[in-house]
């Protein structure tokens, strides 16, 4: 069982917009940098967001981070059909001395 | 190109040992920790554990204390992650990532090709 928690999923029109809240601790989100990923089926996730709210070279700018005390925010705008994906929070979590993931989230443009 | 490249395909019996490589390339892997990740079927991420470039300072998840080891050859700069007594739950597709040295994250910005794990009687 995972310390991060997401939503199973969420899901909106093309064009919408979709956000994604990861919920953690004072131990991890709360004193760390959260990072997200993209994870197609059958292929490696893809980091999407880097320390909150960085995106990393060939990210579009639909895609942006945000973090608040013990939680964390993945924005997508402008939703499109190729944004269907699972999406998943990750930081360091300092009581456990090792890495944490979310528990994921299902995107699906209606 | 920056490439993490793993190890093929692992059928074990339950209480044996598998050890997975993941070979890099492309970067020098001194300024990076190497982090293991695996995804059961069906199931989210996991992380296991991460080893810093001298490979002298390791980090589990502490439900792997004692079963996992990780290890790096600087002739071949080569990663491995050895895991024992594998239960039928250790099957799953493991992945090796690399992130720059950085205190308090979780940025793994290049992923390995993926290693698959099978533990069946």
């Amino acid at each position: 069982q995972s310390v991060l928690t997401q939503p199973p999923s969420v899901s909106a029109a093309p064009g919408q917009k979709v956000t994604i809240s990861c919920s953690g601790s004072s131990f991890n989100i709360g004193n760390n940098y959260v990072s997200w990923y993209q994870q197609f089926p059958g292929t490696a996730p893809k980091l999407l967001i880097s320390k909150n709210n960085n995106r990393p070279s060939g990210i579009p700018d639909r895609f942006s981070g945000s973090k608040s005390g013990t939680s964390a925010t993945l924005a997508i705008t402008g939703l499109q059909t190729g944004d269907e994906a699972e999406y998943y929070c990750g930081t360091w979590d300092d009581s456990l001395s090792g890495g944490v993931f979310g528990t994921g989230t299902k995107v699906t443009v209606l | 190109q920056v490439q993490l490249v793993q190890s093929g395909t692992e059928v074990k019996k339950p209480g044996a040992s598998v050890k997975v490589s993941c070979k890099t390339s492309g970067f020098s892997f001194t300024n990076y920790f190497i982090h293991w990740v695996r995804q059961a079927p069906g199931q989210g991420l996991e992380w296991l554990g991460r080893i810093n470039p001298d490979g002298d300072i390791t980090r589990y998840a502490q439900k792997f204390q004692g079963r996992l080891t990780m290890t790096r050859d600087t002739s071949t700069s080569t990663f491995y992650m050895e895991l024992n007594s594998l239960r039928s739950e250790d099957t799953a597709l493991y992945y090796c990532a690399r992130e720059f040295l950085t205190a308090g994250t979780l940025n793994m910005d290049v992923w390995g090709t993926g290693t698959t794990v099978t533990v069946s009687s």
